[in-house]
């Protein structure tokens, strides 16, 4: 029954590493988002997608790269994973873009050592 | 540019007395603007938002939020708080007016809502 759900949870890595992080939504939404969530609780959208085409791309660096296979799915690849890094991101989902409220996974806490 | 201010890091209230989460923000056309509440370790759930209508919006778990547009205010109200509703709630806007698919929801800092038994 879960909505939107991430793996892993948690994600403990060294620095310079590369990592993914899934997301799967079963709402039947159009639009995806990558948010970050630092560890003052502040919360930053990274990326969006509507029906798998890119369309929300904030000042990140490009060591992130968002994919989205289906609709259904958006993945989160990091590169050279830095410090800095270490944060929980969400991903979430709306039924398109607009006035939808959006539909929030459980979060997946990144910490690189 | 869209902005949310929540001027406070935390209200404490105690049980059974009623509670406000302030919120105020700026955009240049109609606000859409939506709480959000998260649970310690949890994602965010949506609690209700303001698109055009009554001023008075009521959401999930008895919460409801006021839009006033000359104070450019939406704050959020309880009657009657629970110690259930401790979590950090989020106010977010978008400029309504604006209806490009890259205009995205801002958050504000969040406050932490505390309910003392």
């Amino acid at each position: 029954d879960t909505a939107v759900s991430q793996t892993p949870k948690y994600l403990v890595t060294q620095m310079g590493n590369d990592k993914s992080i899934k997301c799967e939504q079963n709402l039947g939404h159009d639009t995806m988002y990558w948010y970050k969530q630092d560890s003052k609780k502040f919360l930053k959208i990274m990326f969006s997608y509507n029906n798998k085409e890119l369309i929300i791309n904030e000042t990140v660096p490009n060591r992130f790269s968002p994919k989205s296979p289906d609709k259904a799915h958006l993945n989160l690849h990091i590169n050279s994973l830095e410090l800095g890094d270490s944060a929980v991101y969400f991903c979430a989902s709306s039924l398109r873009t607009g006035a939808a409220e959006q539909y929030f996974g459980p979060g997946t806490r990144l910490t690189v050592t | 540019a869209q902005s949310v201010a929540q001027p406070e890091d935390q209200v404490n209230v105690a049980e059974g007395n009623p509670l406000t989460v302030k919120c105020t923000y700026s955009v240049s056309g109609n606000p859409y603007l939506f709480w959000y509440v998260q649970y310690p370790n949890r994602g965010l759930q949506f609690l209700l938002k303001y698109i055009t209508g009554d001023n008075l919006v009521k959401g999930s778990y008895g919460f409801e939020a006021e839009f006033n547009k000359s104070q450019t205010s939406f704050h959020l109200k309880k009657p009657s708080a629970l110690v259930s509703d401790s979590a950090l709630y989020f106010c977010a806007v978008r400029d309504g007016s604006y209806g490009g698919a890259t205009n995205k929801l801002i958050f504000g800092t969040g406050t932490l809502l505390a309910v003392q038994p």
